[in-house]
């Protein structure tokens, strides 16, 4: 079965300065990983995915994320955080078999300070 | 439409009514994914449609919830005799063919028993 952890559930920085969410997955299969975004009152928008490519991932808004198969890890980072990124951030694992249900993180709130 | 449309946004209900949650997903989306957000958790799946198979329930969290998709669009989620610990955002995602990366969600509803 799949899972992932998500180390924080929250993460404060300032505007300007680096930003790093930390995800461990555990997964039978070869895993396909994603991260989400969530704005208050907003729905769920995907980030980036790896799916078995290139293992540094970009995404939109300058996010990227490396996957260590090693490390069973899929960090998402961003050079340099904006106001507006603000939000709360899921991890999701998602096996290559079936129907390839998501499995979610808790989520980490990124608390972005002028 | 454009994007996965949920109704109603926002539902009070009395603990011991029904209600009716419905999902309208993307034109052309064969799959069809109810997921619940509890408060600081992460995201628990629920049920998923795809085309005409008989639908994967193994998420449902006891007999008192339903779900029913007509003519391969629009879903309605139901849930009987409803609980506080029923209270949550239920979203809805639609995809392409099952493709776990092509999943795009709805704004959810947020259903609040008292």
């Amino acid at each position: 079965a799949q899972s992932v952890t998500q180390l924080d559930s929250h993460v404060s920085v300032s505007e300007g300065t680096p930003v790093l969410l930390r995800c461990n997955y555990s997964s039978s299969y070869s895993p396909s990983l994603f991260w989400y975004v969530q704005h208050p009152n907003k729905g769920l928008q995907l980030l980036l995915k790896y799916t078995s490519a290139a293992t540094l991932v970009k995404g939109i808004n300058g996010f990227e994320a490396e996957f260590k198969k090693s490390e069973t890890s899929f960090h998402l980072t961003k050079p340099s955080a904006h106001m507006s990124d603000a939000a709360e951030y899921f991890c999701v694992v998602s096996d290559n078999t079936g129907f390839q249900k998501l499995v979610f993180g808790t989520g980490t709130r990124l608390l972005v300070s002028p | 439409g454009a994007g996965v449309s949920q109704s109603p946004s926002n539902k009070v209900t009395e603990k011991g009514k029904d209600v009716e949650l419905r999902c309208d997903p993307i034109s052309g989306h064969t799959a069809l994914y109810w997921y619940r957000q509890s408060l600081g958790q992460g995201l628990e799946f629920l049920i998923y449609f795809q085309g005409n198979s008989a639908p994967d329930k193994s998420g449902l969290p006891s007999d008192r919830f339903s779900a029913e998709r007509t003519g391969g669009s629009v879903s309605t989620l139901t849930i009987q005799r409803t609980q506080q610990e029923d209270s949550a955002v239920y979203l809805c995602a639609s995809s392409l063919e099952g493709r776990a990366g092509g999943y795009t969600f709805g704004s959810g509803t947020r259903l609040t028993v008292v």
